[in-house]
């Protein structure tokens, strides 16, 4: 089992330009998060899915957006690219419901330049 | 979900135990403690979680008082590896629309381990 799979590892962007981050869940996993991880804070949840549909969401605005595909992968986008958007973007999946424990990806270090 | 309060940061000896606190003083009666650990520049890793029970697995024990306002998680046996940022999390347990996905981290406590 390949645990949760994120590409790519390492991406530099130019201020303005858009991007797009992509996450395997986990074997048997229909539900995957995306976190934002600034250097020195913890994880800031970004939002989910499952379904294929956005089910919750944390405080960011319009410019992060994600799609969920029927074999549960996800992409996470990014538009308008903004210094402050530089970070590492975490990926975790879990089955639906229950008292579950997240797994979570090595993450794609992003850096707006 | 509750919110968490722990440590900043502490340090153990390499095999000794290292217990490390956390506050949830606004715990739910449904609301879960969970322990995940994040080393430098990898994704967060879970440890354990527990309820109201004491826990223990192949990681670590979790101790939980008993009006459930705080919980301590044990590693018996400290090594190097598991020098961290250990991150505590209370969230809300069971239910269909529910995922262990959706956590809301704190700052953590930075354990580190030396020889």
């Amino acid at each position: 089992d390949a645990g949760v799979t994120q590409s790519p590892t390492h991406l530099i962007k130019t201020r303005g330009q858009q991007v797009t981050l992509r996450c395997s869940p986990k074997s048997g996993h229909d539900t995957v998060s995306w976190y934002q991880q600034a250097l020195g804070q913890g994880p800031q949840f970004i939002f989910q899915y499952y379904e294929e549909e956005e089910r919750q969401r944390g405080n960011f605005p319009d410019r992060f957006s994600g799609h969920q595909f029927p074999n549960y992968s996800s992409e996470l986008n990014v538009n308008a690219l903004l210094l402050g958007d530089s970070a590492l973007y975490l990926c975790a999946s879990s089955p639906r419901g229950g008292n579950t424990e997240a797994f979570f990806g090595q993450g794609t270090r992003l850096t707006v330049v | 979900d509750a919110k968490t309060t722990q440590p900043p940061s502490m340090d153990c000896a390499e095999g000794r135990a290292a217990n490390l606190p956390c506050n949830h003083s606004t715990i739910s009666g449904n609301e879960y403690v969970y322990w995940y650990r994040q080393i430098h520049s990898q994704g967060p890793q879970y440890i354990i979680h527990g309820l109201k029970n004491n826990e223990t697995n192949e990681m670590a024990s979790l101790i939980i008082t008993e009006d459930r306002k705080s919980s301590t998680l044990i590693l018996p046996h400290a090594t190097l590896r598991d020098t961290a940022v250990y991150y505590c999390i209370v969230r809300v347990g069971g239910g269909v629309e529910t995922s262990g996905s959706r956590l809301t981290f704190g700052e953590g406590t930075q354990l580190t381990v030396n020889p």
